[in-house]
């Protein structure tokens, strides 16, 4: 099983700021990763599949990077409505599918 | 819009049986997985199992084998995911998730989550 790392697991922003969010892979998921948000009392929401490309309607101030074991998500001006739970997803080798353990986004 | 629809909030006792419901509305439901992934209280998600809408295959999470069922009804549009001999460490908010955006094995949409008590 590919186990999903990431860090910081709480991460302290003023609005306007950049975030940049890590995700570690215990082996090689080539480019097969995902990025999604989580409100309070809401579903994921995807971000980010194929560790770079934006899904439908996310804005551009989201973006991915990384490949292999290592990858990143930055938030290049943090917004109000951003400050939420984050979560990466490997799907290169499943059964089964892993997420990461989340990075809580807070404000500063 | 492409849309997954859940059934709603249970309370079961230690040792019964729970089947949440995830109807699909907006896309051919054949040519998509259903995948399951919970969330306990406070916790992560995580994965239990993927079903082909298609023809039924099934994958499951080595520590769930056994008490989970997933299945579907073409006919409806509709991924059912059965859990039995329920625990309290089972309680959760439960999802289904469309697979395969764009030919990727990410999730869109989400359900709206349906939350499964387990308590005596």
């Amino acid at each position: 099983e590919i186990v999903m790392t990431q860090s910081p697991a709480t991460l302290s922003v003023s609005p306007g700021e950049r975030a940049t969010l890590s995700c570690r892979a215990s082996q090689s998921v080539s480019s097969n990763l995902a990025w999604y948000q989580q409100k309070p009392g809401q579903a994921p929401r995807l971000l980010i599949y194929g560790a770079s490309t934006r899904a439908t309607g996310i804005p551009a101030r989201f973006s991915g990077s990384g490949s292999g074991t290592e990858f990143t998500l930055t938030i290049s001006s943090l917004q109000s409505e951003d400050f939420a739970v984050y979560y990466c997803q490997q799907y290169n080798n499943w059964p089964p599918v892993t997420f990461g353990g989340g990075t809580k986004v807070e404000i500063k | 819009q492409v849309q997954l629809v859940q059934s709603g909030a249970e309370v079961k006792k230690p040792g019964a049986s729970v089947k949440v419901s995830c109807k699909a509305s907006g896309y051919t439901f054949t040519s998509y997985g259903i995948s399951w992934v919970r969330q306990a209280p406070g916790q992560g998600l995580e994965w239990m199992g993927w079903i082909s809408a298609y023809n039924g295959n099934t994958n499951y999470a080595q520590k769930l084998q056994g008490r989970v069922t997933m299945t579907t009804d073409t006919s409806t549009s509709t991924a059912y995911m059965e859990l039995r001999s329920l625990r309290s460490d089972d309680t959760a908010v439960y999802y289904c998730a469309r697979e395969g955006y764009y030919g990727s094995g990410s999730y869109f949409p989400w359900g709206q989550g349906t939350l499964v008590t387990v308590s005596s």
